[in-house]
């Protein structure tokens, strides 16, 4: 059963610094490319950034893109999110998500998400 | 940026009925390589993370109830369900994967009337 489970959230000032974790299982991960989407509260989904699976790929949103730095580690399995320079606007539950098969584009699974908090 | 637009932003549905959710893109997303349209559905119930139910338009995923369908081809798609069980009421989004960024409707509020 493929399981995402992803940590590192929390309350931070602007300005500050985070870094979320994504712990996958139950399927090859470096086979998959993987992606972080992200939901302000009340709000609906945005995509954030998107890593392939040998990592030698990488996109970000524009309102991301300089601040936050995709990466992974295949023999950990692990999905990673470095998040600088935070402000208000990037409070939001973030999830990670696995593609589909390769070849595919659509969001397969998600994780439960990590509640990252960005508050003076 | 693409942008998907979803209609309604809410809709109230009588058990048993039929629910239909709009989702129209500003640009074409069919991939010509496979003649597919990038275009999935989530489901998102209350403090659960989203569920995919429909991608290339119209394929259910795998465990989906067959209550839940997809159409649509370019630009103009459609997520129906054929007759409204208690269990659907969720948020339900349109999300294209043509081209980056990815983008996602607005939403969709379904409701038991």
């Amino acid at each position: 059963e493929v399981q995402l489970l992803e940590s590192g959230g929390g309350l931070v000032q602007p300005g500050e610094s985070l870094r979320l974790s994504c712990a996958a299982s139950g399927f090859i991960f470096s086979t998959y490319t993987m992606t972080w989407v992200r939901q302000a509260p009340g709000k609906g989904l945005q995509w954030v950034s998107t890593i392939t699976g040998s990592g030698g790929n990488t996109y970000y949103a524009d309102s991301v893109k300089g601040r936050f730095t995709i990466s992974r580690d295949n023999s950990e399995n692990k999905l990673y999110l470095q998040m600088n320079s935070l402000r208000a606007e990037d409070t939001a539950l973030y999830y990670c998500a696995k593609y589909g098969e390769p070849g595919t584009f659509y969001y397969h699974k998600w994780g439960q998400g990590a509640l990252v908090t960005v508050s003076s | 940026d693409i942008v998907m637009t979803q209609s309604p932003d809410s809709l109230a549905v009588s058990l048993g009925e039929r629910a239909t959710i709009n989702c129209k893109s500003s640009q074409s997303v069919l991939r010509s390589s496979n003649n597919k349209n990038s275009l999935a559905w989530y489901q998102q119930k209350p403090g659960q993370p989203p569920k995919l139910l429909i991608y290339w338009a119209s394929t259910r995923e795998s465990g989906v109830p067959d209550r839940f369908s997809g159409s649509g081809s370019g630009t103009d798609f459609t997520l129906t369900i054929s007759s409204l069980q208690a269990e659907d009421v969720a948020f339900y989004y349109c999300h294209q994967h043509y081209g980056t960024p990815h983008t996602f409707g607005q939403g969709t509020k379904l409701e038991i009337k």
